[in-house]
């Protein structure tokens, strides 16, 4: 059972133009929701994350919006650049920083940006 | 700062051996977690250490696996009698309480022959 869903396996996007990536999650538990993004042979990095009493969250030209009631979050990227050409995974947790439960990921969304 | 390193980066291992990675967090960071990911999937939650204390080990895969943290510095983890679906990348990684995420290293490709 998917506690995290993100099911766009892929997507293409212009160089210039927003990326919007989508996640669901079904655990009611979840608190606490993070973005990562990974390059081939590298470890994800950390790039945003939101408590679930806000409904927004900014970090330059990254945006996650959080929609408790429908459970569901989104990432914005904007403008979209070559370098953000990467597997993005939504993760979530019943606390910030995860502790003992630790984070659950979802499969991840391949972003290609095109020149 | 040099980051989380794991060691080896890769290791390929005949079906029944035993293998062991390290992993040597960020220094300052108390926080040490485990991680697998296989191919197109998520990372998936393994263990969770708080300096020594292993806080968290339900989530390992089975008693095959075992990990440690030796006076709450680098970390190891164990898989003995390896199968061939134990073959994936395993993740560390290293925060301080209350961080808003980890950061994770580059990982030990594991592939079981």
């Amino acid at each position: 059972d998917q506690q995290v869903k993100q099911n766009s396996p892929s997507l293409s996007v212009q160089e210039g133009r927003i990326s919007i990536l989508n996640c669901d999650y079904t655990n009611s538990m979840f608190d606490y929701f993070l973005w990562y993004k990974k390059y081939p042979a590298e470890g994800p990095t950390f790039l945003i994350s939101i408590s679930s009493i806000k409904d927004k969250n900014e970090d330059g030209r990254f945006t996650v919006f959080l929609n408790k009631s429908a459970k569901h979050l989104s990432l914005h990227i904007v403008p979209s650049q070559p370098g953000d050409s990467a597997v993005y995974f939504c993760a979530a947790s019943p606390l910030r920083g995860g502790g003992a439960d630790g984070l659950t990921f979802g499969k991840g969304t391949h972003l290609i940006i095109q020149p | 700062d040099t980051g989380v390193s794991q060691d080896p980066r890769h290791k390929i291992t005949k079906r029944g051996q035993n293998v062991t990675f390290r992993c040597d967090p960020i220094s300052e960071h108390n926080r040490l977690y485990w991680y697998r990911q296989t191919l197109g999937q998520g990372p998936e939650f393994l263990t969770y250490f708080q300096n020594e204390a292993q806080l968290e080990k339900s989530r390992l895969l089975s008693d095959r696996f075992s990990a440690e943290r030796p006076k709450g510095s680098f970390s190891t983890l164990e898989i003995q009698r390896t199968e061939q679906g134990d073959s994936a990348m395993y993740l560390c990684a290293s925060s301080l309480m209350g961080a808003r995420g980890y950061t994770f290293g580059s990982g030990t490709r594991l592939t079981v022959v």
